[in-house]
């Protein structure tokens, strides 16, 4: 079972931040916090990892809290092309990428 | 999808029938992860190769399921006698390195008839 909480469904104004938040209360020190999206059907698309500190490139923001038992992704000005299906995946020391079910968002104009 | 390509695109067989979906990774990578995602379901990891070696099985079926990641050519996720409940995306991965960011290929779309 996936070891994050995210809430099922989210909508965001086009051109407004999307903030996507994420549980994940059992991680423990040396897993990272990953970010995937999924539009439509395609194959599911890297955004953004971190570990312990607030990260950033050119598609988003990964703010981790202190405790780092919860995390925000944070798109900046959304637009109707990241309508998708995000995912919040805490890494391990095994291999795979355990997806649960996230949090499908809706942009709208 | 960074350069992970995956072939056909679409697959249709009939019950009983084999399927063969392949994967090649980057250039230059040498490791392979298998996803399956059931309609209106998460991903789950099947399998994880290197080159000539399977590193993680778990996530595969016991019986049908093979994967191969030969020295040359494409990682190869083969079905045997497949079944209804076979139809799925199937998706591969591939990091540059061990327990790096992972991506992915557009998939194959499997319908059983």
């Amino acid at each position: 079972d996936a070891k994050t909480t995210q809430p099922t469904s989210m909508d965001c104004a086009e051109g407004r931040a999307a903030n996507l938040p994420c549980n994940h209360s059992t991680i423990s020190g040396n897993e990272y916090v990953y970010w995937y999206r999924q539009i439509h059907s395609q194959g599911p698309q890297y955004i953004i990892h971190g570990l312990k500190n607030n990260e950033t490139n050119e598609m988003a923001s990964l703010i981790i809290t202190e405790d780092r038992k919860s995390s925000t992704l944070i798109l900046p000005h959304a637009t109707l092309r990241d309508t998708a299906v995000y995912y919040c995946i805490v890494k391990d020391s095994g291999y795979a990428l355990n997806f649960g079910k996230g949090t499908s968002l809706l942009v709208t104009p | 999808n960074a350069g992970v390509m995956q072939n056909p695109r679409h697959l249709v067989r009939r019950r009983g029938q084999e399927a063969r979906l392949r994967c090649s990774p980057m250039k230059g990578h040498s490791h392979v992860y298998w996803y399956r995602q059931l309609p209106e379901e998460g991903l789950k990891f099947m399998v994880y190769l290197q080159k000539e070696n399977i590193i993680d099985e778990s996530g595969m079926p016991k019986e049908r399921f093979s994967a191969e990641f030969p020295k040359e050519g494409p990682s190869i996720l083969r079905i045997q006698q497949v079944v209804r409940g076979d139809s799925a995306a199937y998706f591969c991965a591939s990091p540059l390195r061990l327990q790096e960011t992972q991506y992915f290929g557009p998939g194959t779309r499997l319908l059983v008839l």
